[in-house]
């Protein structure tokens, strides 16, 4: 069965960095393409960031370009994202997830999400 | 702002048919990707490659694609299809972009 847990969520302060984290198991994580979706509670869904099975292909939604940072570590069955310089506007339940393809295509299965809360 | 439109609210009788429907000009060049949440839960993969069910989906959700306009149809919906519902594409960078979300009520 596929799992993704996410863990590093929490309360942080406006200006600073956090770093969460997915830990993928049930599946050949080097095989597939992973993301990061978030949502404001009550609120629509918005796509933050994806790389490829290799990390060598990366995206990110422009809210997020220069702060934001995805990586993978395929010996650890692991993605991340680092974030820094964190707004309010960017507290929300962030999703892990996994695609169907080995490049970013399609979110096939998602975590059950790390929520992450911006507040002085 | 979502370069996908979608109508905030719609309602289906009991075992009647509904379509929701998703609008933008990216539609015309990649496929929508249609997603369920229910309250409380992360969303779950409907249907993709504009009419593909991944094996947990029914196939009383399909999936059709005309111009701008992509749809996603419930045929004899249930109770237990009352969720919100997010079409995704891509926007004009490429990169992923999601509609603004069709709440789904079963009467």
């Amino acid at each position: 069965e596929v799992q993704l847990v996410e863990s590093g969520g929490g309360l942080v302060q406006p200006g600073r960095s956090l770093r969460i984290s997915c830990a993928a198991s049930g599946f050949s994580f080097d095989d597939y393409a992973m993301h990061w979706v978030r949502q404001v509670p009550g609120k629509g869904l918005e796509w933050v960031s994806g790389i490829n099975w290799n990390s060598g292909n990366i995206g990110y939604a422009d809210s997020v370009k220069g702060r934001f940072t995805i990586s993978r570590d395929n010996a650890k069955n692991s993605l991340y994202l680092q974030m820094k310089g964190l707004r309010a506007e960017d507290m929300a339940m962030y999703y892990c997830i996994k695609d169907v393809s080995n490049n970013p295509y399609v979110f096939e299965i998602w975590g059950q999400g790390t929520m992450v809360i911006v507040s002085s | 702002s979502s370069e996908l439109t979608q109508d905030p609210a719609v309602s289906v009788a009991l075992g009647q048919t509904v379509r929701i429907t998703c609008q933008g000009d990216s539609l015309r060049s990649y496929y929508a990707t249609w997603y369920q949440q229910k309250p409380g839960q992360a969303p779950v993969l409907v249907v993709y490659d504009r009419n593909v069910r991944p094996s947990w989906i029914p196939d009383r959700f399909s999936g059709s694609s005309s111009g701008n306009t992509a749809s996603l149809t419930i045929t004899g919906a249930q109770a237990e299809d009352e969720a919100d519902y997010y079409c995704n594409s891509r926007d004009r960078s490429g990169n992923h972009v999601f509609g603004t979300g069709t709440k789904v009520s079963v009467l």
